[in-house]
């Protein structure tokens, strides 16, 4: 059975850093892009990052580029989102997808809360 | 990467048919066919109902159908039922490996 766990989240300061996880398992991780999608409580899906199979492409929505950073370790199954210069409105439930194709995210974790606020 | 535009909000009575859009332009949705529609419902994970603007994954019921017509793409819902309210979100690739997706639809059934 395919699962994704997210963990990490938390209350952060503005300004801070924060690193997100996602333990993947039941099916072969490193065969696999996978995403970071965000959605403030109440609100939208916003698709935040993506990593290819062996690590070595990502990409960024403009909102967070520059502050953010995927990476994933193939060995240990895990996705990470290195989150910095924190501000409010990345306050949301972060989710990690899995990528079948372009047009396919067919496994999601049940997401991680990141708070930020002083 | 502006979200694609859906309505905010849809209504029907059960075993009635709802469409909902998915408006973007020529390069997400109408450059691509790349669409797909993922149901959440409260405090859960989104799930994937359609998928490629017109595929159903195994053990989605075939009241869900898809289609694109331009830049709008479409989820139809037929025979609603009472476990369809949910809240709606289409996607689409945007090109050079990003994606994105739309506001979402509050569907409920009366």
């Amino acid at each position: 059975e395919v699962q994704l766990v997210e963990s990490g989240g938390g209350l952060v300061q503005p300004g801070g850093s924060l690193r997100l996880s996602c333990a993947a398992s039941g099916f072969t991780f490193s065969s696999y892009w996978m995403h970071w999608v965000r959605q403030v409580p109440g609100k939208g899906l916003v698709w935040v990052s993506r990593i290819n199979s062996d690590g070595s492409s990502a990409t960024y929505a403009d909102s967070v580029k520059g502050r953010f950073t995927i990476s994933r370790d193939n060995a240990k199954n895990t996705l990470h989102l290195q989150m910095n210069s924190l501000r409010a409105e990345d306050t949301a439930v972060y989710y990690c997808a899995r990528q079948y194709s372009y047009g396919l995210f067919d496994y999601w974790g049940q997401g991680t809360l990141v708070t930020v606020s002083s | 990467q502006s979200a694609l535009t859906q309505p905010a909000s849809v209504s029907g009575s059960p075993g009635q048919s709802i469409t909902i859009s998915c408006t973007g332009t020529s390069s997400d949705v109408g450059g691509y066919n790349y669409v797909s529609w993922y149901q959440q419902h409260p405090g859960k994970a989104p799930k994937v109902i359609i998928y490629d603007v017109t595929k159903r994954p195994s053990g989605v019921s075939n009241r869900f159908s898809g289609s694109k017509s331009g830049n709008t793409a479409s989820l139809t819902i037929s025979g609603l039922q009472a476990e369809d309210e949910a809240d709606y979100y289409c996607s689409s690739y945007a090109g050079s490996n990003t994606w994105v997706f739309g506001g979402g639809t509050k569907l409920t059934v009366l």
